[in-house]
Parts: C-alpha cells; sequence; structure tokens
C-alpha cells in the first residue's frame, strides 16, 4: 500500500538549516508529484511547494523560494525538503504528500515531521 | 493570489445537518477538495474533485460547488466527526487552502 514515511521531529537553532526526509513506498515515485505542505500550531494548512517526480523539477511559493530546496534520490524512493535560514516562524509540523493522477488533490500524506526552532 | 474563505467554527447537534462552506471568487471554475485533521494527525481527504468520496469515507460526507460557494456537507453528524476541515484548490500552479474551519458537534 501507499506508504510515505518521514522522520517524527527536529530541533534547530535560528540560522540554520534543515532537511526533512519523505520516504515513499507502494507506488513509482518517478510517476507522481510530491507536495510539501506545513502548519505552524494552531494554524491553517500552508503549501510550501512540490516536486515532479518525472523530472525533478519544482515549484514554490515565492515567499519560500529564496530557502527552500527540494529533491528527490529516486534509488532510495525519498523526497527531501530543506528550509533554511530559519526563524522561529518556522516552527511547524511538516507533511509530504502525494497528488493523485486525476487531479490536484493528495489522498496520501505523510505523519508529519515536527520541527522546532529555538536558541 | 487566489484566497479561500471559510468559517472559523461551526457547531451541529449530535444526529443533524452540519454545513462547511468555503469561499472563493468563481469558486464553481475550480475543482475543490476537502480534508478532514483530528488533533494531532495529519489530514485527510473526504471529498475530491467537489463530490467525490474516497472509498473508506461514510456516504454521510457530501460536497457540492456553485458559484462563489463550495460546501462540504455532514449529515447525521456523530462525535467522531469533531475535527478541522479544510477546503483546498489549485491556482494556477499553487495549492490553496482555507483558513480552516472546527467543527463542534453538540
Amino acid at each position: 500500500q501507499v506508504q510515505l514515511v518521514q522522520p517524527g521531529a527536529e530541533v534547530r537553532k535560528p540560522g540554520a538549516s534543515v532537511r526533512i526526509s519523505c520516504k515513499t513506498s507502494g507506488f513509482d515515485l518517478n510517476k507522481y508529484p510530491i507536495h510539501w505542505v506545513r502548519q505552524a500550531p494552531g494554524h491553517s494548512l500552508e503549501w510550501m511547494g512540490w516536486l515532479n517526480g518525472g523530472n525533478g523539477n519544482t515549484k514554490s511559493l515565492e515567499k519560500f523560494q529564496a530557502r527552500l530546496t527540494l529533491t528527490m534520490d529516486t534509488s532510495a524512493s525519498t523526497v527531501y525538503m530543506e528550509l533554511g535560514g530559519l526563524t522561529s516562524e518556522d516552527t511547524a509540523v511538516y507533511y509530504c504528500a502525494k497528488e493523485e493522477t486525476d487531479g490536484d488533490y493528495a489522498a496520501y500524506w505523510g505523519q508529519g515531521s515536527l520541527l522546532t526552532v529555538s536558541s | 493570489s487566489y484566497e479561500l474563505t471559510q468559517p472559523l467554527s461551526v457547531s451541529v447537534a449530535l444526529g443533524q445537518t452540519a454545513t462547511i462552506t468555503c469561499g472563493g471568487n468563481d469558486i464553481h471554475y475550480k475543482n475543490v477538495h476537502w480534508y478532514q485533521q483530528k488533533p494531532g494527525q495529519a489530514p485527510v481527504l473526504v471529498i475530491y474533485r467537489d463530490i467525490y468520496r474516497p472509498s473508506g469515507i461514510p456516504e454521510r460526507f457530501s460536497g457540492s460547488n456553485s458559484g462563489n460557494t463550495a460546501s462540504l456537507t455532514i449529515s447525521r453528524a456523530q462525535v467522531g466527526d469533531e475535527a478541522d476541515y479544510y477546503c483546498q484548490v489549485w491556482d494556477r500552479v499553487i495549492w490553496v487552502f482555507g483558513g480552516g474551519t472546527k467543527l463542534t458537534v453538540l
């Protein structure tokens, strides 16, 4: 079955970077876009960007473009989200999600990774 | 950028019908998707492309989309339906989420 597995938690200091992994199984990563969505405590879901599994192309929200990098390792069936220049406002749960073939939505999500940015 | 507006909260009596709205300019031209999120859990897709239910989602959940408003309707509301609900659309090349609605079952 389709699964997206993420690490549980990460802690970083302000100014640092973090790379969060999303290990996929149960489908061909080369055929599906993977999206990243974050949720700050008590806030709504915020879309960050997506990676095209077929060609590795990426697109991200303008506010993140300067410090967000999305990559993939096909041999490991894993997608990575790296966010730099961290501030306390980046404290959030980060989700990866698989886009479905017939539309721009996600039926499968990772369990989420809690990133805490604190000095 | 495209914006989606949801009420902060909706209350419904046990066994009654709840409707959660999602407003957006000419939203009827877009496919609207709905997610349910319970505390500490990842979102779960409950309605996609306006009206379709994924397998495993009860028939009590239904959706509609007309004019400037899309709606998620939950019939015969149960305590287990208490959650935050988010609408989502694709706008050009990005996903947009609504601000979320907290559903309380009284």
